[in-house]
């Protein structure tokens, strides 16, 4: 099973973009990468996935290189209602799930 | 469509006692999955099903039984509460077990062992 590595915290101020770059240097051929963002109280919510170059929604971007050893969540003019946990996931789909500690984005006025 | 929900909200249990937690989706998802959530920490995956009458154990099984009698239920039973399993519990599921997927969650249970 692929592990990733994520920053631990990041800060920001609105209006700016952040950029949270996920590293899974043992991702395996089949593995897609999964974003999901957890607000506090609640459950995890599904933000963005994707398995090569770049897949955008109306949330976010994520960028994945050639190598897909690394991916990166972009997520455009954030405000302070994009505090939150967000997770980097590296697999096949449900089965064995690993959610890592995830970055904690903390967004200022 | 409700989605994912999980009952109750909030249990405070005393050592030793059992009880389960509720899931059901209204979804018609084949996958369904609890996971384990301690303060600070990441989300770790106990058991997942992938259809009715197929379960399996993921990474913290100990201390927990599932079953999955129907496609809308997924109940977490657990055995004799112990107060490591103090947490919050999140039932989550999917349409699809295998290859691209959204897993949709349910608002979680807050457990306390005491």
């Amino acid at each position: 099973l692929a592990k990733t590595t994520q920053p631990i915290s990041m800060d920001s101020y609105e209006g700016q973009e952040v950029n949270i770059t996920c590293s899974h240097n043992n991702i395996a051929t089949n593995d897609y990468i999964t974003w999901y963002q957890q607000f506090p109280s609640q459950g995890p919510r599904f933000i963005i996935q994707g398995y090569k170059t770049k897949v955008t929604n109306e949330v976010a971007s994520l960028f994945i290189p050639a190598d897909r050893k690394s991916s990166t969540l972009s997520l455009p003019r954030v405000s302070l209602s994009d505090t939150a946990v967000y997770y980097c996931l590296v697999g096949t789909g449900g089965f064995k799930t690993i959610f890592g500690a995830g970055t904690r984005l903390f967004v200022k006025a | 469509n409700a989605g994912v929900t999980q009952t109750p909200k909030f249990q405070v249990l005393k050592t030793g006692q059992s009880m389960t937690l509720q899931c059901a989706q209204d979804m018609n998802h084949e996958y369904m999955s609890w996971y384990r959530q301690d303060p600070g920490m990441g989300l770790r995956l106990i058991h997942y099903s992938v259809g009715a009458g197929i379960t399996d154990q993921g990474e913290v099984p100990n201390g927990y039984n599932v079953s999955r009698s129907t496609t809308e239920d997924f109940p977490l039973r657990l055995l004799s509460a112990a107060p490591s399993q103090t947490s919050v519990y999140f039932c989550a599921s999917s349409w699809n077990p295998t290859g691209t997927h959204e897993q949709f969650f349910g608002p979680g249970t807050r457990l306390t062992v005491l």
